[in-house]
């Protein structure tokens, strides 16, 4: 069916990196931009980035430019988030969601929680 | 950027009553403004596009209008399932920011 899977989170310390992964299935990948989306416990929702349907046009939340970095395989059906310098206030779910737009279709999410 | 705020941050009504939630951004950035719903402990869910366009299988009670700076969601009538967080968001361009939320409860 039409849906998007997250895998990658998980517990890390801080200043190290992690990857996530973005799977979709029943859709054809390759025709929609993607975004990422996260939220912090109890909080409410975070604009991360953007990557267009041919990665052509990348976009970022000011809060992750420069330490984020969005990438996709078209012929894999996946979307990545590099994530590198993480530090606590990094701590949240991480969403990947489908840009219709606008975003139309969401993971579960998989949670990224950065701690020594 | 352009920000947004909602309010109020948190509401309580009873069951049948008519629900309001605005959204107002800093300045105008035309009409593509959407609504999320998020249920606890589920994924976010589009209502409604592009300010006033339900989604697909959106229950009719569920209704949005405004323009230039201020926006609107109307729950006509609340029903149980209603109660969530609802979220805004600016897609023209980038950040596609959110506002910071209303949680809808019952009295």
């Amino acid at each position: 069916q039409v849906q998007l899977v997250e895998s990658g989170g998980g517990v890390v310390q801080p200043g190290r990196s992690l990857r996530l992964s973005c799977a979709s299935s029943g859709f054809t990948f390759r025709a929609y931009a993607m975004h990422w989306v996260r939220q912090a416990p109890g909080k409410g929702l975070e604009w991360l980035s953007l990557i267009s349907y041919d990665s052509s046009n990348i976009q970022y939340a000011d809060s992750v430019r420069g330490r984020f970095t969005i990438s996709r395989d078209n012929y894999k059906n996946i979307l990545y988030l590099e994530m590198n310098s993480l530090t606590a206030e990094d701590t949240a779910i991480y969403f990947c969601a489908r840009d219709k737009p606008p975003n139309d279709l969401w993971g579960q999410g998989t949670l990224v929680t950065v701690s020594s | 950027d352009i920000q947004m705020t909602q309010s109020p941050s948190f509401l309580s009504a009873s069951v049948g009553d008519r629900v309001t939630i605005t959204c107002r951004a800093s300045q105008g950035f035309g009409n593509k403004l959407a609504w999320y719903q998020q249920r606890p402990g589920k994924v976010p869910r589009l209502l409604i596009y592009t300010t006033s366009t339900l989604h697909s299988g959106v229950p009719s009670r569920f209704s949005g209008s405004g323009s230039g700076t201020d926006f609107t969601l109307t729950i006509s009538s609340l029903q149980p399932e209603d109660v969530a967080t609802y979220y805004c968001q600016k897609y023209d361009i980038a950040p596609w920011t959110f506002g910071q939320g209303t949680k809808v409860e019952f009295k």
